[in-house]
């Protein structure tokens, strides 16, 4: 079983649509949680940074853990064409031993 | 934001020879750097951590003598392929500690091509 599981999509949904991104994961001693967006070809930027359970919102995005559940969302509201990318989640227990999710190809339709 | 260069963005090369790839932080200073591996449809995979003034911190399974990591000042850190092979061919990606905790910078990667 991977530490970090992430459908890989592809997920293709209409401008305008509210997108929902999911992982589990498996080690109950991941502290931190990220969403990263990647480009084709392009490395990956940093979207959304969460420490421990709860919610953190910005702008249309917002990201939340529930460790009781092992489950992390990331949630792309009023969805648009620019947001057409592959969106990693990531998981560390600390000292920059970050694991990967496949990343969920997302495209949005204008 | 902090930026991360590579270069070169996309190198193709024949089966045998040895490929250096760079990793820059343009802004700041990185003690420690990253490097990943990226396959089609699969995740980053963490090959080593390289660290400056000192020997890189391979991950299980990556062969050191293969994956040739320097870390020569605080803004660059260099990958070198030796003997490349077809199975070599992937996106490599290198990265910095970010400004949050766990956070990273990322390159924006080279894509290598062995023939």
């Amino acid at each position: 079983q991977k530490e970090v599981e992430q459908d890989p999509g592809p997920l293709s949904v209409p401008e305008g649509a509210i997108v929902s991104l999911n992982c589990t994961y498996s080690n109950s001693a991941f502290q931190y949680f990220m969403w990263y967006r990647q480009y084709s070809r392009k490395g990956p930027e940093l979207l959304m940074y969460t420490y421990s359970s709860g919610n953190k919102e910005d702008g249309r995005f917002t990201a939340q853990v529930d460790k009781s559940s092992k489950y992390i969302s990331l949630f792309i509201r009023d969805s648009q064409p620019s947001d057409s990318a592959t969106y990693l989640c990531a998981t560390s227990t600390g000292y920059q031993k970050v694991t990967f999710g496949t990343g969920t190809k997302l495209q949005v339709i204008p | 934001g902090a930026v991360v260069s590579q270069h070169p963005s996309r190198v193709i090369c024949k089966s045998g020879t040895s490929v250096k790839i760079e990793c820059r932080s343009l802004d700041f200073q990185a003690t420690t750097m990253f490097w990943y591996r990226q396959f089609p449809k699969q995740s980053l995979m963490l090959m080593a951590t390289s660290n400056e003034g000192s020997k890189a911190t391979y991950e299980q399974g990556v062969e050191k003598d293969k994956f040739l990591i320097n870390h020569a000042s605080l803004t660059l850190s260099t990958l070198t392929v030796t003997s490349a092979h077809p199975e070599d061919s992937s996106f490599y990606i290198c990265s910095a500690p970010g400004g949050a905790q766990e956070t990273q910078y990322f390159g924006p990667g080279t894509r290598l091509l062995v023939l």
